[in-house]
C-alpha cells in the first residue's frame, strides 16, 4: 500500500509568490516523522523540514513551512517568496519506527520569472 | 566536512558483470542508508546500517545485492550478475541517532548505473 502520495505531478509558480505542495501519508504508527527533501537538477537531496507527529507547532524554516493536519493525514509544503532557484523535485517522506525513511513519487516545481 | 561521498559517480557496465560502488558517510554519522532512485520517482529504500551492523534490508532487494560497512565507517553495495532493470541512480545517506529524532538525511550525489 502506498505510504506517502503526493498528486501533484508538476507545480508551476510565479517568482515571488507562495505555493503549497500537497502530501499525505498513511500509517497506524503513533509515533512518525514527515520530511521535505529538496532535488535540483544537480541530482542531490537536500533536507529541508521535519515535523514530529508530537509537534503540536507546525515546523517552519526560513521560507519554508509545513502544514500539518494530523486527522487529515496531511504534510503540506508551503514555500513563501518563491525564487528561480527554488525550481526543483520535492520529496515528501516519512519515518516510522525510527528507522527507514520513505518517499512519495514528488512534485516537480517550476518557478517563472 | 566534506558531507557524503560516493564513488564512482557514473558506472557503465555490460548485462552480467558485476559492480560495486562505494559510500563515506559524515564521519559522526552512525546510520548509513542506501537508496535506489529511478527517473520521475521518489528513492527506494534498499538498505541501512546503524554502526557496522545491517539491520534491515528491503524485501523488495534481490540476492544479487549485498552491502556491507565494514568497521562502521565506509560502506559499499555491490550488485553481482547485472540486468538493464538495475539500472537507476543508487544513493547513500547518513544520519545520527541521539536522543532527538529529528534528523534529516545527508545524502551524498550519487552513483549512476547504466546496465547495457
Amino acid at each position: 500500500a502506498q505510504k506517502i502520495t503526493q498528486t501533484q505531478p508538476g507545480m508551476f509558480v510565479q517568482e515571488k509568490e507562495a505555493v503549497t505542495l500537497d502530501c499525505t501519508y498513511d500509517t497506524s504508527d503513533q509515533s512518525y516523522g514527515l520530511f521535505w527533501y529538496k532535488q535540483p537538477s544537480s541530482g542531490e537531496m537536500i533536507f529541508l523540514i521535519y515535523q514530529g507527529s508530537y509537534d503540536e507547532q507546525n515546523a517552519t524554516e526560513g521560507r519554508y513551512s509545513l502544514n500539518f493536519q494530523k486527522a487529515r493525514k496531511s504534510a503540506n509544503l508551503v514555500i513563501s517568496a518563491s525564487q528561480l532557484g527554488d525550481s526543483a523535485m520535492y520529496f515528501c517522506a516519512m519515518r516510522e519506527g525510527g528507522f527507514k525513511t520513505i518517499f512519495g513519487a514528488g512534485t516537480r516545481l517550476f518557478v517563472k520569472a | 566536512d566534506t558531507g557524503v561521498s560516493q564513488d564512482p559517480r557514473h558506472k557503465i557496465t555490460k548485462r552480467g558483470q558485476n559492480v560495486t560502488f562505494r559510500c563515506d558517510p559524515i564521519s559522526e554519522h552512525n546510520r548509513l542508508y542506501w537508496y535506489r532512485q529511478t527517473l520521475g520517482q521518489g528513492p527506494e529504500f534498499l538498505t541501512y546500517f546503524q554502526n557496522e551492523a545491517q539491520l534491515e534490508k528491503s524485501r523488495l532487494l534481490s540476492d544479487r545485492f549485498s552491502a556491507e560497512r565494514p568497521k562502521g565507517s565506509f560502506s559499499t553495495l555491490e550488485i553481482q550478475r547485472t540486468e538493464q532493470g538495475d539500472s537507476a541512480m543508487y544513493l547513500c545517506a547518513s544520519t545520527m541517532t541521539t536522543g532527538k529524532t529529528n534528523y534529516g538525511y545527508t545524502f551524498g550525489s550519487g552513483t549512476r548505473l547504466t546496465v547495457v
